[in-house]
C-alpha cells in the first residue's frame, strides 16, 4: 500500500520560475492537504481540499495555487518562485470529518535560488 | 493567538529508559490531539491520538496523557530504543481541517 506519494523529492528552481508539486494517495481519502515546513519548525497549512472540485485556503496560501480534479490527486502550483518559498513541502490525506489522523507523504525539498 | 507549544526543544535519554515529551496547548475548545514522529528526510508519522473525553490512551510502548485542566499533553515512550530517535510533534485540531503543529522536540537516544 503506497499511501501518499509525492514527486519530485528534490528540486532547485530559479527565482521567477514555476513548477507543480505532485501528490497522489491511494487510500480513497476525501480530504487532502498541503503543508510547508521551514527548518526547525512545525508544519503550516497552505491549502486543503475536502473532495474533488473543492479547495480552500489554509494559513499561508499566498504564492500557491491548487486544484483537485480527482479524489486521488492534489497538485500544488508555484507560479513565480521566490526565495521565501524555499522549504520542505508535505502532502497529507485523511478520511472525512474532523478528528481523523492525517497521513503524510515523505515531502518535496524545494530550493529557490 | 491560539498555539500549540512544547516545553523543551531537545531531549536526551539513555537507551532503555522511559522518555516523556511534553506539549502545552492554548485552545481550550480543541477536542482532538495527535502525536507525530518525524525521522530525518521523512514525513510525519502518526503515533497515537487522543480525544478530549479521555485522559489517557495507550498504544504499543507509547502512552498519551491529556490534562485538560492545565491544557497539557504528554507522550511517554517506554524502554526507549535507538529507532525512537526523531523529532516529535504534538498537533491540535482547531476545527475540522485545521491541524496546528507545535515546533517539535528532538529526541536523542544515548547508548
Amino acid at each position: 500500500n503506497a499511501g501518499v506519494t509525492q514527486t519530485p523529492k528534490f528540486r532547485i528552481l530559479k527565482i521567477g520560475q514555476s513548477m507543480t508539486l505532485q501528490c497522489a494517495q491511494d487510500m480513497n481519502h476525501n480530504y487532502m492537504y498541503w503543508y510547508r515546513q521551514d527548518p526547525g519548525m512545525g508544519l503550516k497549512l497552505i491549502y486543503y481540499s475536502v473532495g474533488a472540485g473543492i479547495t480552500d485556503k489554509g494559513e499561508v496560501p499566498n504564492g500557491y495555487n491548487v486544484s483537485r480534479s480527482t479524489t486521488e490527486d492534489f497538485p500544488l502550483r508555484l507560479e513565480l518562485a521566490a526565495p521565501s518559498q524555499t522549504s520542505v513541502y508535505f502532502c497529507a490525506s485523511s478520511y472525512p470529518t474532523g478528528g481523523q489522523p492525517q497521513h503524510f507523504g515523505d515531502g518535496t525539498r524545494l530550493s529557490i535560488l | 493567538g491560539e498555539s500549540v507549544g512544547l516545553h523543551l526543544p531537545t531531549l536526551s535519554v539513555q537507551e532503555g529508559d522511559n522518555s516523556i515529551i511534553n506539549c502545552a496547548y492554548s485552545n481550550s475548545a480543541s477536542d482532538y490531539f495527535i502525536w507525530y514522529k518525524q525521522e530525518s528526510g521523512k514525513g510525519p508519522q502518526f503515533i497515537i491520538d487522543i480525544r478530549s473525553n479521555m485522559d489517557k490512551r495507550q498504544g504499543q510502548r507509547v502512552t498519551v496523557l491529556l490534562n485538560k485542566t492545565v491544557k497539557h499533553l504528554s507522550l511517554q515512550i517506554a524502554a526507549t530504543q535507538p529507532g525512537d530517535s526523531a523529532v516529535y510533534f504534538c498537533a491540535e485540531f482547531q476545527g475540522a481541517q485545521k491541524l496546528v503543529f507545535g515546533q517539535g522536540t528532538r529526541l536523542t537516544i544515548n547508548p
